[in-house]
């Protein structure tokens, strides 16, 4: 089965450093782009990046390029969303999503880690 | 003014046809996008639902029941989803999405309520 497993719920205080990761299984991870979006609490969908696994080409969102980093280590199938220095405002569900090559969608998704940044 | 708008509520009865539209930024041609669109659950990610420029260029999701389709309003400048048959499991919101400017663009959402 084709599956994104995202890491488990997290709360930190305003300025901690965080990574969460999402693990591929089921096809070939280093062959699929990996697209993380985000969604604060009771709105859309907004997408922040994507990175391929297989050279780590990264491409960001002008709306979020500087303020997280996309990585990820083929070798265990899993893409990371880090933040250096949290603030309240990134308080959201994360999702992560597989890009398919043929339809050219995101046709598998995590099941989304919640961040929270409360004082 | 946003890339894509969607109107943020809907409401349809059981078994009637709902259409949910996604109009493109003034400026930006519907005609030469494909638009996309997912299904979200309350408490669950987003499922993907289709794709669609033209009638030879379109492309259903894996599983999805031929009652939800694509198409487009050139008039209006706006993507449609059209799903017909409506049923109660197809309360959900519903995003748009464009690849617009090397970059992924999603609409802000329709909540479609059954009822």
């Amino acid at each position: 089965e084709v599956q994104l497993v995202q890491s488990g719920a997290e709360v930190k205080k305003p300025g901690e450093s965080l990574k969460i990761s999402c693990k591929g299984s089921g096809y070939t991870f280093t062959s699929y782009w990996i697209a993380w979006v985000r969604q604060m609490p009771g709105k859309g969908l907004e997408w922040m990046g994507i990175i391929y696994p297989g050279d780590s080409d990264t491409r960001y969102s002008p709306s979020f390029q500087g303020q997280v980093t996309i990585s990820a280590d083929k070798s265990i199938s899993t893409a990371y969303l880090q933040w250096g220095s949290l603030k309240a405002s990134d308080t959201a569900m994360y999702y992560c999503a597989r890009r398919d090559s043929s339809s050219h969608t995101f046709d598998i998704w995590g099941q989304g880690t919640m961040v929270t940044v409360s004082s | 003014q946003a890339v894509l708008t969607q109107p943020s509520s809907l409401s349809a009865s059981p078994g009637a046809s709902a259409s949910l539209t996604c109009t493109l930024r003034s400026g930006i041609n519907v005609g030469t996008y494909r638009i996309y669109w997912y299904q979200q659950k309350t408490g669950s990610p987003p499922q993907y639902l289709l794709r669609y420029k033209s009638d030879s260029d379109k492309q259903q999701g894996s599983g999805v029941p031929s009652r939800f389709s694509g198409s487009k309003d050139a008039s209006a400048n706006a993507g449609i989803l059209l799903i017909s048959g409506l049923q109660s499991e197809d309360e959900a919101d519903y995003y748009c999405m464009i690849w617009h400017n090397s970059a992924w663009v999603f609409g802000g959402g329709t909540k479609l309520t059954v009822l």
